[in-house]
């Protein structure tokens, strides 16, 4: 299992920017996946959740309505639409595969997790 | 929203053991995820649904959970276990659906 994240890089408070996450290594079309943040010095954040098949998305409230989580089955990829960012939204970003173990429920936010890419908001 | 709790930090000498604890209300009735992420690396997953072991993770790692706190105990602790360590719960009630706790940092003396 391998994902990279890739498309951080500075960017302006109010600008836009958008991640993707390259995955290899196992059937990609039949998890969900998840991205987290983490600033820096601090803990982690999950940020937004997609199904495997791309129609159901959930959100933080921190992000909800200038991010948005999407996803290429047939390419293997992740994408995070970042707009109208703040400074806050400062962070490394993580893409994670979703795991259910045991259970019906997807509560496993990242068994596997990328090596994240950094995005400084900041005038 | 569902909040977990867990103490900045706990040390431990090489060879003792290291508990890391996690509170949040009626925590017992939730499985409970445990992630070790050392300076600069992507956070590894160490304990899921409270007690079982990922493949490759060492039998050193084990976990328990009960009533209001869950545990994550690190047995003979090396110094390769520095690092810090976060518990996550899933949460359909909240703004996250992913909890995380603010993570423990582990020092070995």
């Amino acid at each position: 299992v391998q994902l990279v994240e890739s498309g951080g890089g500075l960017i302006q408070p109010g600008g836009s920017l958008r991640l993707s996450c390259a995955a290899s290594g196992f059937k990609f079309s039949s998890y969900e996946m998840n991205w987290v943040r983490q600033a820096p010095g601090r803990g982690l954040e999950w940020v937004s959740y997609i199904s495997s098949s791309g129609d159901f998305t959930y959100y933080a409230g921190s992000v909800r309505g200038r991010f948005t989580i999407s996803r290429d089955n047939g390419n293997n990829s992740l994408s995070l639409q970042m707009n109208s960012l703040r400074v806050e939204d400062t962070a490394i970003y993580y893409c994670a595969r979703v795991a259910y173990g045991p259970t019906v429920v997807p509560s496993i936010g990242g068994d596997y997790w990328g090596q994240g890419t950094l995005v400084p908001v900041c005038s | 929203s569902y909040v977990l709790t867990q103490p900045p930090s706990v040390s431990a000498a090489p060879g003792q053991t290291a508990r890391i604890t996690c509170e949040g209300n009626n925590i017992g009735s939730k499985s409970v995820h445990w992630y070790q992420q050392k300076p600069g690396q992507a956070p590894v997953l160490v304990i899921y649904h409270d007690t079982d072991r990922p493949s490759g993770i060492p039998e050193r790692f084990s976990g328990s959970n009960s009533g209001n706190t869950a545990t994550l105990i690190i047995s003979r602790v090396e110094a390769g276990d520095e690092a810090d360590y976060y518990c996550q719960v899933w949460d359909t009630n909240g703004d996250h659906r992913y909890v995380f706790g603010i993570g423990t940092k582990v020092s070995v003396l």
